[in-house]
């Protein structure tokens, strides 16, 4: 079975700094999708960003980017220029072609000072 | 315009009732989902629905049951509610382009309804 870690419970950062969230996961299959969804407070889940596992480049939108290591089973999220607004809960998600279902981690609580 | 919408956003009841929650999506989506996010935030998935046949049932009580009348709607129905029950639930959306459950095809993004929460006293 598919499993997704985040091993970051909490993090914290700086208004306008650079702060980057882990995700690992296991799975036999070749061809899946990964993503990074965001919660907040109201908890609302929001796509931040998706990458497709057969795509060596790594995905960005705006501030938030991914780096992708397919060989070592690793999918962080950076996001840049870091805004009060991006407090939330970040979920990393695996999904492959076959089961079409989302697998979640455990999630990771970021904390935005001004 | 709200793409994916469920009602109630916001449900209690007492223990042994039974209680319906809705889903709509005007995305033009072939598949729609539940998810349960229990106290601790973790999320999994219970049901899917490809063009209103069903594709995934995971380990769910036979007490959840879910219907899909058409393409654009899938509810869950609960009967006999528990207190485990209390969680958030989520409705999703996708498309899929290909045959569900070939493992051929494209899968687009899964897109979410606001949650309903309910909670079982």
């Amino acid at each position: 079975a598919q499993t997704v870690t985040q091993s970051q419970p909490e993090m914290s950062v700086q208004e306008a700094e650079t702060v980057t969230l882990s995700c690992t996961y296991d799975t036999s299959e070749s061809d899946y999708y990964l993503f990074w969804y965001k919660q907040p407070p109201s908890r609302q889940m929001i796509l931040v960003i998706r990458q497709e596992a057969y795509k060596q480049q790594n995905a960005t939108e705006n501030r938030f980017s991914v780096n992708f290591q397919k060989a070592a089973k690793s999918f962080s999220l950076k996001i840049s220029d870091s805004q009060l607004g991006d407090a939330a809960m970040y979920f990393c998600a695996y999904m492959d072609t076959g089961r079409r279902a989302l697998t979640f981690g455990s999630g990771t609580r970021l904390q935005v000072q001004p | 315009d709200t793409a994916v919408s469920q009602t109630p956003k916001y449900l209690v009841t007492q223990m042994g009732n039974d209680k319906s929650i809705k889903c709509e999506q005007n995305l033009g989506h072939d598949t729609m989902y539940w998810y349960k996010q229990d106290s601790k935030k973790f999320l999994k998935i219970m049901f899917s629905y490809n063009n209103k046949e069903l594709i995934i049932n995971e380990t769910v009580p036979n007490r959840f049951s879910p219907k899909s009348p058409d393409k654009a709607h899938l509810n869950l129905h609960i009967n006999s509610l528990e207190l485990g029950d209390s969680a958030v639930y989520f409705c999703a959306s996708s498309q899929i382009l290909g045959q569900a459950g070939s493992g051929r095809g494209t899968t687009d993004t899964q897109y979410f309804g606001p949650g309903t929460r309910l909670t079982v006293l």
